[in-house]
């Protein structure tokens, strides 16, 4: 079975700087898609970006940006230009190809504080 | 992406009794799934709800505990019953968006169990 790991419970950043959260995968398959999502205090889950395993380009959503090391497995989270509404919590997740939904995993997740 | 309400948004119950969550999407979506997050913890899937057949139930979850109907392709409720304690928790729905491979979450339920 596939499993997530974020091996940093919490982490904080100066308002403005950059920020970067781990995140590992352990998988045999070949095929499948990453995922980071946010959730801030309102409790609602909101995807920030995603990364098709098959693609050798890192995914960029703005001020969000990941490093996808496929033979690593590992998938972290960079933050740039940190800002005040970036203060949640972030979770790593793995989908396998195919069937939908039953195929997330997803990581214990980081909590990420914003200095001002 | 589709809009996702849920209802409620936070309730306490009593311990022994039932609570039902209400799950409409603006659009028609085939699969929707339901979530528990306990305090402090991530993301575990309850079930998977199809339109037209029994729900999916995951590893440690079951229908007497948390019955599921899926009505229509729009609309989901998840009742969880006999509550304790441990069953305080966010619960969430999720839609799936075929184009993008991936899953939408509504704002989900904050349920205090006393």
């Amino acid at each position: 079975a596939q499993t997530v790991t974020q091996s940093q419970p919490e982490m904080s950043v100066q308002e403005a700087e950059t920020v970067t959260l781990s995140c590992t995968y352990d998988t045999s398959e070949s095929d499948y898609y990453l995922f980071w999502y946010k959730q801030p205090p309102s409790r609602q889950m909101i995807l920030v970006i995603r990364q098709e395993a098959y693609k050798q380009q890192n995914a960029t959503e703005n001020r969000f940006s990941v490093n996808f090391q496929k033979a690593a497995k590992s998938f972290s989270l960079k933050i740039s230009d940190s800002q005040l509404g970036d203060a949640a919590m972030y979770f790593c997740a793995y989908r396998s190809s195919g069937n939908y939904g039953q195929n997330f995993v997803f990581g214990p997740g980081t909590r990420l504080s914003v200095l001002p | 992406s589709a809009v996702i309400s849920q209802k409620p948004s936070r309730d306490i119950c009593q311990r022994g009794t039932s609570l039902t969550i209400q799950c409409q999407v603006d659009s028609q979506v085939t699969m929707m799934f339901w979530y528990r997050q306990q305090p402090g913890q991530s993301l575990t899937l309850i079930a998977t709800a199809n339109q037209g057949s029994e729900a999916t139930y995951e590893s440690g979850f079951v229908i007497d505990k948390f019955p599921i109907s899926r009505p229509n392709l729009t609309f989901s409720t998840l009742t969880v019953s006999n509550m304790s304690p441990e069953d305080s928790s966010i619960y969430l729905c999720s839609v799936e968006d075929p184009y993008r491979d991936t899953i939408y979450f509504g704002e989900g339920s904050w349920l205090t169990v006393v």
